[in-house]
């Protein structure tokens, strides 16, 4: 199946600093990746749509300011979250679609905010 | 607004079947997906309902009823490996998928 990447793993920051992460498709384009944070013990929440070479798409409630995302390429998208904050520490998970029905999703990315 | 329905827990014995039920309310529908996610991991694709009726893929097979709004995964001869959450998904427009509240199988020896 496709492959899709997220680097860092894991990060751990101070509070009010910004953390990027990244999520890559590494053997297929993707004009379109999603990105979620997921709580311990909780379901995957979709925060936005990320759409190659336009404005990503944000889902109600979700802060675009604070979360910024740029789909660079077909095959990269980047979540900052700027001035994180303790209520920031989730995992994040981004996805994409190699077409089908089916959406691959990236190992995630642990963010602790001390 | 959109939910997806899901009972939080279910526990099993080694080689039994077990079904997991989602019903969903949607403004919009392509499709229930099905995701299997071990702790701390990724989510897996498992299974994809686009009309009515069983689809099955080995030991899985999902079912849906899109006039019920639900549909379920059941998973037969169960292992310890397929000790894990499991989410049903709705597709929706732009093909963003829309996550169910989870369901926590334990199986157990």
């Amino acid at each position: 199946g496709a492959v899709v990447s997220q680097h860092p793993s894991w990060v751990i920051c101070k509070s009010g600093t910004s953390v990027k992460i990244e999520c890559r498709s590494l053997d297929f384009q993707a004009t379109t990746m999603f990105w979620y944070r997921q709580f311990p013990k909780q379901s995957l929440m979709l925060m936005a749509t990320s759409n190659e070479g336009s404005k990503a798409t944000y889902e109600q409630g979700v802060e675009k300011d604070k979360f910024l995302i740029n789909h660079a390429s077909l095959t990269l998208s980047t979540l900052t979250v700027t001035s994180a904050h303790p209520e920031d520490s989730s995992f994040y998970i981004c996805s994409a679609r190699a077409g089908g029905n089916e959406q691959f999703f990236g190992p995630g990315t642990r963010l602790t905010v001390l | 607004g959109q939910s997806l329905e899901q009972p939080s827990e279910v526990t099993a014995v080694e080689g039994a079947i077990v079904q997991i039920n989602c019903t969903y309310q949607t403004s919009g529908f392509y499709g229930l997906s099905w995701y299997q996610q071990h702790d701390g991991g990724a989510p897996t694709f498992l299974s994809y309902n686009g009309l009515d009726g069983l689809e099955e893929t080995g030991r899985f097979s999902s079912f849906l009823s899109r006039s019920d709004s639900y549909g379920y995964l059941l998973l037969q001869e169960l292992q310890m490996k397929d000790s894990a959450s499991y989410f049903c998904a709705v597709g929706g427009a732009t093909n963003k998928l829309i996550f169910g509240t989870g369901t926590l199988l334990a199986v157990q020896p």
